[in-house]
């Protein structure tokens, strides 16, 4: 079985600080890892992935995420908040044979960013 | 022109009554999810399909019931509508290659409000 924590259902960061967004799972076996995006009223959006190579991913929008197998964490992080960040937040697993291409999300984090 | 589309956007409806919703996709991709986003609980699978002939429940399926009418076409069905049903809908997309790392590709969405 597979599950994800997200630590911090909002978090509020002001414009220029740091952005970081806290995701620890677990699995039975090795993970694929995701995050994604989903800005108002819209649908979720790929933002990086660990696919079993490099332990640090870079993705879109200046957003990086590091793969910690010892701390079974997957963070995802930002030098400097901008406002187009304000969005909700989603980290999710996949991976094993008899999980396969399905999905375990977390709850999700919603962050604003304040002037 | 979006990869992945749902129809309709927004629907309300009263309790008691069926209700459809469609996705279509020109992805080429073999297999199709349907989830439901509620606050504070992130995204629950309901149904997967990993192709035309295949059809699995995910872990809310009480209450739904999904047809695969085609590689592109994944709809998801509510018999008989009730208020707890109220929530965001999402279908997804996702690979079956060799190559592939199970990425799941999202549509914008279905606001289903049940009166």
């Amino acid at each position: 079985a597979q599950s994800v924590t997200q630590l911090g259902s909002h978090v509020s960061v002001s414009e220029g600080a740091l952005v970081l967004l806290r995701c620890n799972y677990s699995s039975s076996v090795p993970p694929y890892l995701f995050w994604y995006v989903q800005y108002p009223n819209q649908g979720l959006q790929l933002l990086l992935k660990y696919t079993s190579a490099a332990t640090l991913v870079k993705g879109i929008n200046g957003f990086e995420a590091e793969f910690k197998k010892s701390e079974t964490s997957f963070h995802l992080t930002k030098p400097s908040a901008h406002m187009s960040d304000a969005a909700e937040y989603f980290c999710a697993v996949s991976g094993g044979t008899d999980s396969w291409g399905k999905f375990q999300f977390g709850a999700g984090t919603q962050v604003v960013v304040t002037p | 022109d979006a990869d992945v589309t749902q129809t309709p956007r927004n629907r309300i409806t009263k309790t008691g009554k069926r209700i459809m919703l469609e996705c279509s996709q020109t992805k080429g991709h073999d297999r199709m999810y349907w989830y439901r986003q509620d606050p504070g609980l992130g995204l629950r699978l309901i149904y997967y399909s990993f192709d035309v002939k295949d059809i699995n429940k995910g872990e809310i399926s009480d209450g739904y019931s999904v047809s695969r009418q085609a590689q592109a076409k994944f709809s998801l069905s509510l018999e008989s509508a009730i208020p707890n049903q109220t929530a965001l809908y999402f279908c997804a997309t996702s690979d079956l290659g060799g190559q592939s790392d199970g990425t799941q590709y999202f549509g914008p969405g279905t606001r289903l409000t049940v009166l």
